[in-house]
């Protein structure tokens, strides 16, 4: 069965400092992959995509991801966090095949920046 | 281009009753999914309707139900509602393009439900 795992609930980093946040999945081939964001009150923003090519993608805000199929990894990195990044971050990967646009989510990561 | 809204923002039931919740996907797009949010399960895909049928469903009672018009607006109900039904619910619209495997989406701002 699908799944994905981000092992970190809650992460406080400084203004500044960079940012690493991790996401496993559980998925039988390369799924596609997703970064989302979601602030208090508002619905999810894409902040990127992995579906095939290079395993670095580039997102909006200045964060990236890279794709590790031995780790069966999607991790979002941001190398210098600003106050306004401080939000709920959620990884996700849609099957491939069929005709769906089902989503699974991880159970997110709370962010917080220390000035 | 507007975004995809969601009517009403917040709402307040008591349990027992039921409830309608409403969804305007982006002009154009076709395909509208449904997700619950709460802090105990997380995000968790309800159901997905594309050209009026619905092409996936997720694993919730059948208390859990949804519609989309030829507009592509969407509804989903809820009867007899329970405590735990209080959560965050999510519409998200993409274009459904017949024949693109993925079809990137876009979430509305969703409906804070409460069940008293």
């Amino acid at each position: 069965a699908q799944s994905v795992t981000q092992p970190d609930i809650h992460i406080t980093v400084s203004e500044g400092a960079s940012l690493e946040l991790r996401c496993n999945y559980s998925y039988g081939a390369t799924p596609y992959l997703f970064w989302y964001v979601q602030s208090p009150g508002q619905g999810l923003q894409l902040l990127l995509k992995y579906f095939s090519g290079d395993t670095l993608v580039q997102g909006i805000k200045g964060f990236e991801a890279e794709f590790k199929r031995s780790q069966s990894s999607f991790n979002l990195r941001k190398p210098s966090v600003h106050w306004s990044d401080a939000a709920e971050y959620f990884c996700a990967v849609g099957a491939r095949g069929g005709a769906t646009n089902k989503l699974i989510f991880g159970t997110g990561t709370l962010l917080a920046v220390q000035p | 281009k507007a975004g995809v809204t969601q009517t009403p923002r917040y709402l307040i039931k008591t349990r027992g009753q039921q409830v309608t919740l409403s969804c305007s996907p982006i002009s154009g797009h076709r395909s509208v999914s449904w997700y619950q949010q709460t802090p105990g399960q997380g995000l968790q895909f309800l159901f997905e309707y594309f050209s009026e049928t619905q092409r996936n469903k997720g694993n919730f009672p059948g208390r859990f139900s949804g519609r989309q018009f030829s507009n592509s607006r969407s509804e989903m109900n809820v009867s007899t509602l329970e405590l735990g039904d209080s959560a965050l619910y999510l519409c998200a619209s993409s274009l459904g393009i017949s024949g693109q495997i993925y079809n990137e989406q876009f979430f509305g701002p969703g409906t804070r439900l409460t069940v008293l």
